[in-house]
């Protein structure tokens, strides 16, 4: 059974680093036919999608982060992971990695999230 | 970015209810809409992709429909376990968008 489970730091300071890990159990992200991407969510607000990679290292970014996120895959330790720099209170939420189809743009295999908060 | 419309942001029902929500796109989409399912605390759940294909393993009390801008949600008779915040999602282009989220009480 498919698992995604993220982790990291639960509070970052403002302009630092985020980073997130997201380790993938039951499943290989050496798939050609799935892309794996990150989904966030700031405390009451909708969803907002950061990014989508596929193993072979394409990568398709929002554009409204493009400048600042940064996602790849460590085939070898099975793992997906986010940086996003220069954080702001702005970025306080729950980060979700997820997995989608080649064919569809939707999100079949969700991880639990991670609360991630910005503040000094 | 497409601007995902969802109505209405809040509804209340009573189990055996017929519930249905809609959701409309700031410009043509086509099929690629998805619906999910929010329960509190926990990660959104894919029940509905391509407007109206079912996801494996979801009862089929829910249903999609809609094409171009304008989508319907449904769930035929409401159950206690269906209490969650429901979210459309357009897939047609990138960056994907998702709706503000119609949160369904009982």
């Amino acid at each position: 059974q498919l698992q995604l489970q993220e982790s990291g730091p639960g509070l970052v300071k403002p302009s630092e680093t985020l980073s997130l890990t997201c380790t993938v159990s039951g499943g290989s992200i050496r798939s050609n036919i799935y892309y794996w991407g990150w989904i966030r969510q700031p405390p009451g607000k909708r969803l907002e999608w950061i990014g989508n990679i596929h193993y072979s290292g394409s990568t398709y970014y929002n554009p409204s982060l493009k400048s600042r996120v940064t996602i790849y895959v460590d085939t070898s330790k099975n793992q997906v992971s986010l940086k996003l720099n220069s954080v702001t209170a702005a970025d306080t939420a729950v980060y979700y990695c997820a997995r989608r189809p080649n064919d569809g743009n939707y999100f079949q295999n969700w991880g639990r999230g991670t609360l991630v908060t910005v503040s000094s | 970015d497409i601007q995902m419309t969802q109505s209405p942001s809040s509804l209340s029902a009573s189990v055996g209810d017929r519930v249905t929500i809609t959701c409309q796109a700031s410009q043509d989409i086509s099929k690629y809409l998805n619906w999910y399912q929010q329960k509190p605390g926990k990660a959104p759940k894919l029940l509905i992709y391509d407007a109206s294909d079912l996801q494996i393993g979801v009862p089929s009390r829910f249903s999609g429909s809609g094409s171009g801008t304008d989508f319907t949600f449904t769930i035929s008779s409401l159950q206690p376990e269906d209490i969650a915040i429901y979210y459309c999602q357009q897939c047609d282009s990138l960056p994907v968008t998702f709706g503000q989220g119609t949160r369904l009480e009982i």
